[in-house]
């Protein structure tokens, strides 16, 4: 069975840093891209961050370029993301979600049910 | 402002047929498969249409995914209490490099 499960969250003052963490069992995580994927309150979902198995190609959302750094360790199983300088609307559920690809299209399939990020002084 | 527009609410009563649209671009929707997902507080959000109307193994064929040009829609035939639920588009965009969400579509099964 396909599962994950974040970890990592939590409440931090404004300017302070967080890392996330996504461990990953049931699958082959090291041939899968994986991504996160957050919810703030009231809104809808914001991709965040994208990682191909390999590291080689990753990708960020412009609005948080620079701030925040997604990282794997494949012999670990896990997904990661360092947030820094956070803000107050960085407040969110924080999801890490997988990539599979099938018959040419690439979905989000699996998905874990998130830790909730709370910036605030 | 999400990329993709969806309606932020519908409803429909037990057995009834229920769609949901979703509108973008020729960068997103135009030429990429569009995903639907189902969001239940508490839960992971759950993938229940991928590709040209797939359905991951375990989702009812009540549930169905249509695409036409930069539109896509999804449609929830015999609609019961438990499908009550937020709805969300995606897609990849290549302009953005990036994935893409609707707002997001509140379902009241009234």
């Amino acid at each position: 069975e396909v599962q994950l499960v974040e970890s990592g969250g939590g409440l931090v003052k404004p300017g302070g840093s967080l890392r996330l963490s996504c461990a990953a069992s049931g699958f082959a995580f090291s041939s899968y891209t994986m991504n996160w994927v957050r919810q703030a309150p009231g809104k809808g979902l914001e991709w965040v961050s994208s990682i191909s198995s390999s590291t080689l190609y990753i990708y960020y959302t412009d609005s948080l370029k620079g701030r925040f750094t997604i990282s794997r360790d494949n012999a670990k199983n896990s997904l990661y993301l360092q947030m820094s300088s956070l803000r107050a609307e960085d407040t969110a559920v924080y999801y890490c979600a997988r990539v599979t690809c099938s018959g040419g299209t690439c979905p989000l399939d699996y998905w874990g049910q998130g830790t909730l990020v709370t910036v605030s002084s | 402002q999400s990329v993709l527009t969806q309606p932020p609410s519908a409803s429909g009563t037990p057995g009834q047929r229920v769609t949901i649209s979703c509108s973008g671009s020729s960068s997103n929707i135009g030429g990429k498969s569009v995903n639907w997902y189902q969001l239940v507080p508490g839960t992971a959000p759950k993938l229940l249409i991928y590709g040209v109307n797939q359905r991951p193994s375990g989702v009812p064929d009540r549930f169905s995914g249509s695409k036409s040009g930069t539109s896509a829609s999804l449609a929830i035939s015999g609609l019961q209490s438990e499908d009550e639920a937020d709805y969300y588009c995606a897609t990849w965009d290549d302009s953005l490099s990036g994935w893409v969400f609707g707002g997001g579509t509140k379902l009241t099964v009234v």
